[in-house]
């Protein structure tokens, strides 16, 4: 079974720092999807970034990258220019993309807060 | 499209009390799920289904039950109501072969 540990329950940082969250996982898959959601006070859950286990090249979307190393099974969210719109709960989650209904397994996530 | 719909937003369940959660998207996708999330927690799997008629448990079935007759509703059933139930109830679809889960708007539900 594959598990996703985030170890940061909590950060908070000034609003335009950069800011990275951590997340490792557990898997004996080869081909699997990470991602990255965004939960605000609002309850939706947003897909903020996605990497392919197959790909080498980090995911880059606007503002988020990440940092992904599939030999140590570590897939880190980098903020850059942190905005008062990104406080939220943030969670790392993992798909196989073998066969089957491809489930997500999520991490216990992050709560980040950006102070102004 | 409306997407994936949630009813109800909010529900309070008297211990032992019945009631389903629906779940509806207007997509057609064949993949839809239901998802548990405790507070301070992510989320876990509690049944999907890959299709009209096909459901199965996910990692914390215990004390729901599932149907799929349709493509577009997945309704969830709690027949007996716990205080270990109490979480933010989430449904998502997704089309096969794409990565991507549309989630809902998600139900708070309290049994007390």
């Amino acid at each position: 079974a594959q598990t996703v540990t985030q170890s940061q329950p909590e950060m908070s940082v000034q609003e335009a720092e950069t800011v990275t969250l951590s997340c490792t996982y557990d898997t004996s898959e080869n081909n699997y999807y990470l991602f990255w959601y965004k939960q605000p006070p609002s309850r939706q859950m947003i897909l903020v970034i996605r990497q392919e286990a197959y790909k080498q090249q980090n995911a880059t979307e606007n503002r988020f990258s990440v940092n992904f190393q599939k030999a140590a099974k570590s897939f880190s969210l980098k903020i850059s220019d942190s905005q008062l719109g990104d406080t939220a709960m943030y969670f790392c989650a993992f798909m196989k993309t073998s066969q089957g209904a491809q489930k997500l397994v999520f991490g216990q996530g992050t709560r980040l807060t950006i102070n102004p | 499209n409306a997407g994936v719909t949630q009813t109800p937003k909010f529900r309070i369940l008297k211990i032992g009390q019945s009631m389903t959660l629906q779940c509806a998207q207007d997509m057609n996708h064949n993949y839809m799920y239901w998802y548990r999330q405790d507070p301070g927690m992510g989320l876990k799997l509690i049944y999907y289904s890959v299709g009209a008629g096909i459901t199965d448990k996910g990692e914390v079935p215990n004390g729901y039950n599932v149907s799929r007759s349709t493509t577009e509703d997945f309704p969830l059933r709690l027949e007996l109501a716990a205080p270990s139930q109490t979480s933010v109830y989430f449904c998502a679809s997704r089309v096969p072969n794409s990565y991507e889960q549309y989630f809902g708007p998600g139900t708070r539900l309290t049994v007390t």
